[in-house]
This record gives structure tokens, C-alpha cells and sequence, in this order.
């Protein structure tokens, strides 16, 4: 089946630095893929949509400067959040669907949780 | 925009059976699914449901949609405890071609031994 590997799980940085989170589809290509946030105990907040070849589409309220998207291959999508501060402190989920899924199912990494000090 | 209204919280016996319901307000609403989360990890596929379709039952899985009230259930027969997680319902409009889901806030289903 189709399978997302999200990589860091977790990642622990200093406040100023920047980190990027990887999201890879292995056994498929995905001309599209999203990434979320999670706050604890709440629900997903779809940041943006990361088309392969293209600028990415940002949801209202999400700064593109400090969140940089880039999906450079069908299999390969980054998300780089710059000059983190604690305030970034998340658990990031990206997601793929993959090409001939009539009902649009979303395959999802397992999460990075990053953690700003 | 779509809005999407789950129950936050479930207790149950192991052995019970669990539902899980949720609300809808896009009637265009093609597709429906259900999502588990469990602690620290991302989102494992359930099941989903076509919109034209009424009922869609996996082994102990049951899913029910009523699209005249855009209500959707998900039914949990003889609950372990190994069914704690986090359940997210979702939906994806007609209009969206590539896939962008909008979910409930999740339904944190807690089975007591």
C-alpha cells in the first residue's frame, strides 16, 4: 500500500535556528502533498499544499517566510521552519494521495515533533 | 467554509460497543472517512464512505451516513483497549480535486478494561 515516511520524528532545536522536516512518498509519486499542524489535543491545521513543481499554496494565517515549502520531486516534499522559536513548538504531519485513488484518501506520515528551546 | 463538529470525548468497556459520531455542514460532501490517531503518531486510514452510499461495514467497523441530516457515525463493535486513540472524522468537497480533507476536532475514544 502507499506508504509516507515523515523524517525527523522528533527534533529538538534553539530558538533562531532552522529545521527541516521531510516528507517522502516510497512507493508512489505524489504530485500533491499537505502538511498540518497539531497543537496538543486539538485537531489538524492544514497549513499549505505542496504541488511538485510549483509554488506552494499557503492556508490564510500561515507566513510563507517562516514556513518554506519545497516539493522538488513527485516523491519529495520539505518544509523548513525558519528562525524557529518556541512558539513553533508543533507536531508537523504531512500527506500524500496518491495518483488513481478515486476517493481521494490521504496517506499520512508519522509526524514530526518539534520541540524549539 | 466547511465545518465539521465531532464529539470530543468517549469511555466505554472494553468489549462495549463504541460510536462515534459526527457532524457536517458541506452537502456537496463527496467522499467521508475516518481517521485514528494514536499517542505521538500520525493518522491511520479506517475506513471511508462514498456519499451516495448509505452503510459501509469492515469486520468490526460500521460506518452510517445519513447525507439528508450530514450525520456520520462510526461504530465499534466489541471495543478493545488497544482502540484508544484519537478519531478524526473528515470530508472532502466535489469541488476539490486534489485532496484537501477538512476534519472534525477529533474524538478521544478512552476503553477501560
Amino acid at each position: 500500500g502507499a506508504v509516507v515516511s515523515q523524517h525527523p520524528s522528533r527534533v529538538i532545536c534553539k530558538s533562531g535556528t532552522s529545521v527541516k522536516i521531510e516528507c517522502r512518498s516510497l512507493d508512489f509519486q505524489a504530485t500533491t502533498m499537505f502538511w498540518y499542524r497539531q497543537f496538543p489535543k486539538q485537531s489538524l491545521m492544514l497549513m499549505a499544499t505542496s504541488n511538485e513543481g510549483s509554488k506552494a499554496t499557503y492556508e490564510q494565517g500561515v507566513e510563507k517566510d517562516k514556513f518554506l515549502i519545497n516539493h522538488a520531486s513527485l516523491t519529495l516534499s520539505t518544509l523548513t521552519v525558519t528562525s524557529a522559536h518556541p512558539e513553533d513548538s508543533s507536531f508537523y504531519i504531512c500527506s500524500a494521495r496518491w495518483q488513481g485513488n478515486s476517493a481521494n484518501v490521504l496517506t499520512f506520515g508519522a509526524g514530526s515533533r518539534l520541540t524549539v528551546l | 467554509g466547511e465545518d465539521v463538529e465531532q464529539s470530543l470525548f468517549l469511555s466505554v468497556r472494553e468489549g462495549d460497543s463504541s460510536v462515534i459520531n459526527c457532524t457536517y455542514t458541506d452537502s456537496s460532501s463527496t467522499y467521508l472517512y475516518w481517521y485514528k490517531q494514536e499517542p505521538g503518531a500520525g493518522l491511520q486510514l479506517l475506513t471511508y464512505i462514498f456519499s451516495n452510499m448509505d452503510m459501509k461495514q469492515d469486520q468490526r467497523l460500521t460506518v452510517l451516513l445519513n447525507k439528508k441530516d450530514k450525520h456520520l457515525s462510526l461504530r465499534i463493535a466489541d471495543t478493545q483497549t488497544g482502540d484508544s486513540a484519537i478519531y478524526f472524522c473528515a470530508e472532502i468537497s466535489g469541488g476539490t480535486s486534489y485532496g484537501k480533507l477538512t476534519f472534525g476536532q477529533g474524538t478521544i475514544l478512552t476503553v477501560h478494561p
